[in-house]
């Protein structure tokens, strides 16, 4: 398996601008979640989906977040608009669920610049 | 509310020798804790999972032990080498498969 993969690496935007982040979990993962990381703030839960359900948004920001999952191998976080206090690593993460010995997997990051 | 703690914030090593890394918790309903490390600009990869029922899970160079009674889990990495030097992260999943990720320790180990 490709591991969690998420597009794209690098963003670079404008103030104003919507931006679209993109995770596709491992396949037979039935949980996603979506990370924020900061220097300030580490890492932050943003919202948590089961089996393509939200179960968990309390850590998206402002309605200017928002995260949708349509099928059980795609997921976007959409963020409009973006300000520069976006600026950050966005990770997905995915898990299978089923028992305790499941390892959480995360996706290489995209590392978003709001200008 | 879980907190995570890990200490020390920041350590720097001699190649070749064993440490320890420790992590603590205050909410010891857990369901597991999972150890991971972070290279610069890269994702988390993880590194050794402990099941709450557990008191220790073996990788290689690595042991991480939990003690949920008083909080606290330890990654012990015998022989280290160069290419350990990174940011090492433990993670809690409590209730809801809410995770609560630790402070960190950054690693260095010198030539």
């Amino acid at each position: 398996d490709a591991g969690v993969i998420q597009s794209p690496r690098h963003e670079v935007t404008e103030m104003g601008q919507e931006v679209t982040l993109r995770c596709k979990p491992i396949s037979g993962h039935n949980s996603l979640f979506w990370y924020r990381q900061t220097m300030m703030r580490g890492l932050e839960l943003l919202i948590y989906f089961n089996n393509n359900v939200p179960i968990d948004d309390s850590g998206m920001p402002e309605d200017r977040f928002s995260a949708k999952m349509p099928n059980a191998s795609f997921s976007t976080l959409k963020i409009q608009p973006s300000e520069p206090r976006d600026s950050a690593v966005y990770f997905c993460a995915s898990r299978r669920d089923r028992g305790q010995d499941e390892k959480l997997f995360f996706g290489s990051g995209t590392q978003l610049s709001v200008l | 509310k879980q907190e995570v703690t890990q200490i020390p914030a920041a350590l720097s090593v001699p190649e070749g020798e064993n440490l320890v890394l420790n992590c603590s918790f205050t909410d010891s309903a857990i369901y597991n804790l999972q150890w991971f490390r972070q290279d610069p600009g890269k994702g988390l990869t993880s590194l050794l999972l402990i099941q709450s029922s557990q008191r220790e899970q073996t990788s290689g160079r690595l042991n991480a032990s939990l003690d949920k009674s008083s909080g606290r889990s330890t990654l012990y990495i015998a022989a280290s080498q160069p290419g350990d030097s990174a940011t090492y992260l433990c993670v809690c999943t409590g209730g809801g498969n809410k995770l609560t990720f630790g402070t960190g320790t950054q690693l260095k180990v010198e030539l």
